[in-house]
């Protein structure tokens, strides 16, 4: 069961770029690593999935070392509606074992 | 397309009783995972079903329970509720294993 850690909280200023990294020593060679977003009272939203190196879409970046043990979300110039949870998941949703997800990082963009 | 509908949005139970939650995932879906998220435990994987058939089930107890129906429509139940299961329950589906889940707005369940 592959378990992830995160920072608790982070603070940041519209237009600056926000890395948030997430740990995962336990890490099983199939599994992939999936971010998700999340605003009070609303479903999980999907950002961005990889298994390794770098992965890039429209909204975010994913950073991959080579051990795989941990990950790095770039969210590069945000503003003030990335207000949110960030949750790293490892392991991707469906298939025979239990996504966990953490506790997550609550991300505040300031004006 | 349409996203992942959750039925009803809100609810209010009296404990003792049970309920009855509703989840139609996006059409071509076949997997439909559920979860419960309070602010104390966070996000808690309770059960996914893939083809009608449950493929994994998390550490919740029996009062849980869940199916899907050959549409892929799922229904999530709990019996005799205690006050403890006052939650937000989501939905999520996906095409297959390790592909993109889409999550429903969830249904905020208050028991009292």
């Amino acid at each position: 069961l592959a378990k992830t850690t995160q920072p608790i909280s982070m603070d940041s200023y519209e237009g600056q770029e926000v890395n948030i990294t997430c740990s995962h020593n336990n890490i099983a060679t199939n599994d992939y690593i999936t971010w998700y977003q999340q605003f009070p009272s609303q479903g999980p939203r999907f950002i961005i999935q990889g298994y390794k190196t770098k992965v890039t879409n429209e909204v975010a970046s994913l950073f991959i070392p080579a051990d795989r043990k941990s990950s790095t979300l770039s969210l590069p110039r945000v503003s003030l509606s990335d207000t949110a949870v960030y949750y790293c998941l490892v392991g991707g949703l469906g298939g025979s074992y239990i996504p966990t997800f953490g506790r997550g990082t609550s991300l505040i963009v300031h004006p | 397309k349409a996203g992942v509908t959750q039925t009803p949005r809100y609810l209010i139970k009296t404990r003792g009783q049970q309920v009855t939650l509703s989840c139609s995932p996006i059409s071509g879906h076949r997997s439909v995972s559920w979860y419960q998220q309070t602010p104390g435990q966070g996000l808690q994987f309770l059960f996914e079903y893939f083809s009608e058939t449950q493929r994994n089930k998390g550490n919740f107890p029996g009062r849980f329970s869940g199916r899907q129906f050959s549409n892929s429509r799922s229904e999530m139940n709990v019996s005799t509720l205690e006050l403890g299961d006052s939650a937000l329950y989501l939905c999520a589906s996906s095409f297959s294993k390790n592909t993109e889940a889409f999550f429903g707005q969830g249904t905020r369940l208050t028991v009292v």
